[in-house]
């Protein structure tokens, strides 16, 4: 058990639809990861927050956002849902001191029909 | 820029047979480098990492993995595999800033 829980597991949903991911970091970490892992994309970094704050943003959509509240736990934001955006959607978290490794949660899979 | 590759998609090998996953990176200076496993409809395990030091690393699961700075590579290794460890493999850079980078990973069978 990685300490870093994603709910829900599972979701499935319409096209055009809105949906909102959840992630608890594992205690201590400040920093939270977002990935997309598809079949024909592999693992792409989505965003990172560090204590509240966007710290980066990779190859995330204009259709998605995210944010890291007060408590540390994020959401990872995705409408107007097209069939592409079906995949497995990681959060990880670390101290972000820029030493300690990624811990990752189990995913939540999202399948848009 | 940054960047990590792992040159081969999908491995097979006999369960008992050694094992080398192949991992290069371009960074400019001594990255951290660690490397992931994925079960399937599971999230990334940590298997092991190197910061600094000897650049013989050993991991959980018997996995061990070497830096060699001259080549900018960091293989993954393991003497004698189980059928247990066929699952898809990550290497990933991480660097100044919390930024961490991913290979495309290596998928590994192991037949009985």
């Amino acid at each position: 058990d990685s300490g870093v829980t994603q709910t829900p597991k599972h979701l499935i949903t319409a096209t055009g639809q809105r949906v909102t991911l959840r992630c608890s970091p594992r205690s201590g970490d400040l920093s939270v990861y977002w990935y997309q892992q598809s079949l024909d994309q592999g693992l792409q970094f989505l965003i990172q927050y560090y204590n509240g704050e966007e710290r980066a943003k990779g190859n995330i959509l204009e259709r998605f956002s995210a944010q890291q509240f007060p408590d540390l736990h994020s959401e990872l934001n995705l409408s107007s849902l097209e069939l592409g955006d079906s995949a497995l959607y990681f959060c990880a978290s670390s101290p972000g001191d820029g030493l300690s490794p990624l811990h990752f949660g189990n995913g939540t899979r999202l399948t848009v029909t | 820029a940054q960047s990590v590759t792992q040159p081969d998609i999908h491995i097979t090998v006999s369960e008992g047979a050694s094992l080398e996953l192949r991992c290069n990176y371009s960074y400019g200076a001594t990255p951290y480098l660690f490397w992931y496993v994925q079960s399937p409809g599971q999230g990334l395990q940590l298997l092991l990492k190197y910061f600094s030091g000897d650049t013989l690393v050993q991991g959980i699961k018997g996995f061990e993995a070497e830096f060699k700075r001259s080549q900018s590579s960091f293989n993954l290794r393991k003497p004698s595999v189980h059928w247990s460890d066929a699952a898809e493999y990550f290497c990933a850079v991480g660097v100044p800033g919390n930024q961490f980078y991913f290979g495309t990973g290596t998928s590994l069978t192991v037949i009985p």
